[in-house]
């Protein structure tokens, strides 16, 4: 099993530039999320899906769009990226029941120039 | 969103035992501590969570004070794959269809010595 995986693991953008960040997860964990860290922070939740065809805001959502496209995927899309949102965005999933650990993936570091 | 305080930075020895303090004298009832950890440059990793009662797993003990204002994560023999960031974390409102949304503060930075 791969787990939790994150396209890409690096990339730069301009100011005003879009881009999607891929996640997927092959753990058949209904519940995923979107996280942004910040230099010396703690991480903060950007959006999140408890389960397929549902998404609800997080912490910090201006800026950003998602889509569940299906149980296993789940994106984060930038629209007009601003240098704001230079960050490193972990996405992660969990189960419904249990201990609903978050497991978590590699992390993408973006920066915005 | 109950707050959690921890020590900014810790330092232990290899082979020591590590004793991670969290502070969360806010805590509401139905609120589970959870201790997530995060290794240089990598995302977080689940270390374990507890209710009221101690608890083991294979890698960490939690020891939950009697009135659950307060907790602590023991390592019981550190190595160096240990040295990361410990965050404390109180399970954030109710959960949506079984989504946790997980609050995040700055934890503690355990470095381990040789």
């Amino acid at each position: 099993n791969a787990g939790v995986t994150q396209t890409p693991k690096f990339q730069v953008l301009k100011t005003g530039q879009s881009m999607t960040l891929q996640c997927a997860q092959d753990m058949n964990h209904n519940s995923m999320y979107w996280y942004r860290q910040d230099p010396g922070m703690g991480l903060r939740l950007i959006y999140y899906s408890a389960s397929e065809g549902t998404t609800d805001k997080g912490e910090v959502p201006n800026g950003y769009n998602v889509s569940r496209l299906n149980k296993r995927e789940f994106s984060l899309r930038l629209e007009s990226a601003a240098p704001s949102q230079t960050s490193v965005y972990f996405c992660a999933s969990s189960e419904v029941r249990g201990n609903r650990e978050q497991f978590f993936g590699p992390g993408t570091r973006l920066t915005v120039l | 969103d109950a707050k959690t305080t921890q020590p900014n930075s810790m330092e232990s020895n290899e082979e020591e035992p590590v004793h991670l303090p969290c502070n969360h004298s806010t805590i509401s009832g139905t609120d589970y501590i959870h201790w997530y950890r995060q290794l240089p440059s990598q995302g977080p990793e689940y270390v374990i969570h507890g209710l009221t009662s101690n608890v083991n797993n294979r890698m960490a003990s939690l020891a939950i004070a009697e009135d659950r204002k307060s907790s602590t994560l023991i390592l019981h023999r550190a190595t160096l794959r240990d040295a990361a960031v410990y965050y404390c974390i109180l399970r954030a409102g109710v959960l949506i269809q079984g989504a946790q949304k997980l609050v995040f503060g700055q934890g503690t930075r355990l470095t381990i010595n040789p």
